[in-house]
């Protein structure tokens, strides 16, 4: 079975901190995707990255970094330099690579960054 | 490119009524389609997944008689509620899968749904 677990379900800072959002995921494909997904209050959900479990290189785009270790299972994502606007909840997901595009999403982080 | 529109974006209904939403791709064609149901202050369920010209499949504990998923076309996909009450009240939000093995996604913007 396939599961997400986020561990953390609010996570409150001051602007200009670092916070790093957790995601721990269960599956036993050899051959999968993790994803992290924002939702603000409008409820859209605004697609962050997506990560195959081969490429296991951390990434950075601008403020947004992501740690991928398929040794802890985990895929954590780590916002710098806070800002009010990154408050919102955030969803770590997976897909097994022959499911189409099914996601298992975790419960959920709401992080609030207040000024 | 690969925009999915989500349409009704909120709409409240009466106790008994159905309510049917609509998810839509745009630019793209989409073979499969994913609904979604979420409460507030929870996560996003997957209540089923929409195959072009197929039978929607279900994940369990969802009531196909009352959650009916229709995907006639490669860009359209319905969702309608069935005999809608208070407690089928959440947001359901639409994603459609396209690209190389079908996963990359593209998410609607949900509908929210009101049932009084």
């Amino acid at each position: 079975a396939q599961k997400v677990t986020q561990a953390q379900t609010e996570i409150s800072v001051v602007e200009k901190e670092d916070v790093t959002l957790d995601c721990v995921y269960e599956t036993r494909d050899t051959t999968y995707y993790l994803f992290w997904y924002k939702q603000p209050p409008s409820g859209e959900l605004v697609f962050l990255i997506r990560r195959n479990s081969f490429d296991e290189q951390n990434e950075i785009s601008g403020r947004y970094s992501w740690n991928f270790q398929k040794s802890t299972s985990s895929f954590n994502f780590t916002i710098t330099a806070s800002q009010v606007v990154d408050s919102a909840v955030y969803f770590c997901a997976l897909s097994g690579y022959n499911q189409g595009g099914k996601l298992i999403f975790g419960q959920g982080t709401e992080l609030s960054v207040k000024p | 490119g690969a925009v999915v529109s989500q349409h009704p974006s909120w709409v409240i209904c009466k106790s008994g009524t159905s309510v049917k939403i609509e998810c839509r791709s745009l630019d793209f064609q989409a073979t499969t389609m994913f609904w979604y149901r979420q409460f507030p202050k929870q996560s996003l369920m997957l209540m089923a997944t929409s195959n072009e010209g197929s039978k929607a499949t279900y994940e369990q504990g969802v009531e196909k008689d009352k959650f009916l998923i229709n995907h006639a076309s490669l860009t359209l996909s319905t969702l309608t509620v069935t005999s809608a009450h208070p407690e089928d009240s959440s947001f359901y939000i639409c994603s459609a899968a396209w690209g190389t093995g079908a996963n990359v996604l593209t998410f609607g913007a949900g509908s929210r749904l009101t049932v009084l």
